[in-house]
């Protein structure tokens, strides 16, 4: 069965310090991974995906995420935490056994606080 | 560009009463659209898939009779709170998808808080 694993509901970090918030996967075939940020009561925000290509993902304010497929994992990064990084995580990939909806699989979440 | 708006962003009313919540693609036609529910510092569970022209696919477990989903346009997805109850009241988010481009990614509408009296 398809799935996605955030193992941390919280990740504490202090600011200027580096944060990762992890992710594992278990998917058939070549996987399509996202991430995504959740700030207090608002729709969700795109930070980055892998699809193919360089393992090492950049996206949106300063975060990375690495594609490790040996480890089935698609870590998020950020050298250097911000407290405006305080937010809910989440990963997810698409559902390879739903055809053309590109339906998504969510994890859980990992609520990230940044200490000033 | 890929921005989704949701309305109404909050709104109460009285169990028993219906609730329409609307989803726009403002700049992009999406032939798939995805509501989600959120209850408080928990993930998103997907109600279902509504794809432009065709019947709603819902998850195990929604009810399609109290949750109306209509997709008239490329541009437009609504759903319907049939005769609400407190136990409804949740954070209900849409995403959308391009029909072109973006490698699958989903585009998300701010949510809507509905909360049932």
């Amino acid at each position: 069965a398809q799935s996605v694993a955030q193992p941390e509901d919280q990740v504490n970090v202090a600011e200027g310090n580096p944060l990762t918030v992890k992710c594992t996967y278990s998917v058939s075939g070549n996987p399509y991974l996202f991430w995504y940020v959740q700030y207090p009561n608002r729709g969700l925000q795109f930070l980055l995906k892998y699809i193919t290509g360089d393992n090492l993902v950049k996206g949106s304010y300063g975060f990375e995420a690495e594609f490790n497929k040996s480890q089935t994992s698609f870590h998020l990064k950020k050298p250097s935490a911000l407290v405006s990084d305080s937010a809910l995580y989440f990963c997810a990939v698409r559902d390879m056994g739903a055809g053309n909806n590109r339906k998504l699989i969510w994890g859980l979440g990992t609520s990230l606080a940044v200490n000033p | 560009g890929a921005v989704v708006s949701q309305h109404p962003s909050r709104v109460i009313c009285k169990s028993g009463t219906s609730v329409k919540i609307e989803c726009r693609s403002l700049d992009f036609q999406a032939t798939t659209m995805f509501w989600y529910r959120q209850f408080p510092k928990q993930s998103l569970m997907l109600m279902a898939t509504s794809n432009e022209g065709s019947k709603a696919t819902y998850e195990q477990g929604v009810e399609k009779d109290k949750f109306l989903i209509n997709h008239a346009s490329l541009t437009l997805s609504t759903l319907t709170v049939t005769s609400a109850h407190p136990e409804d009241s949740s954070f209900y988010i849409c995403s959308a998808v391009p029909g072109q481009g973006f490698n699958n990614e989903q585009f998300f509408g701010p949510g809507t808080r509905l909360t049932v009296l």
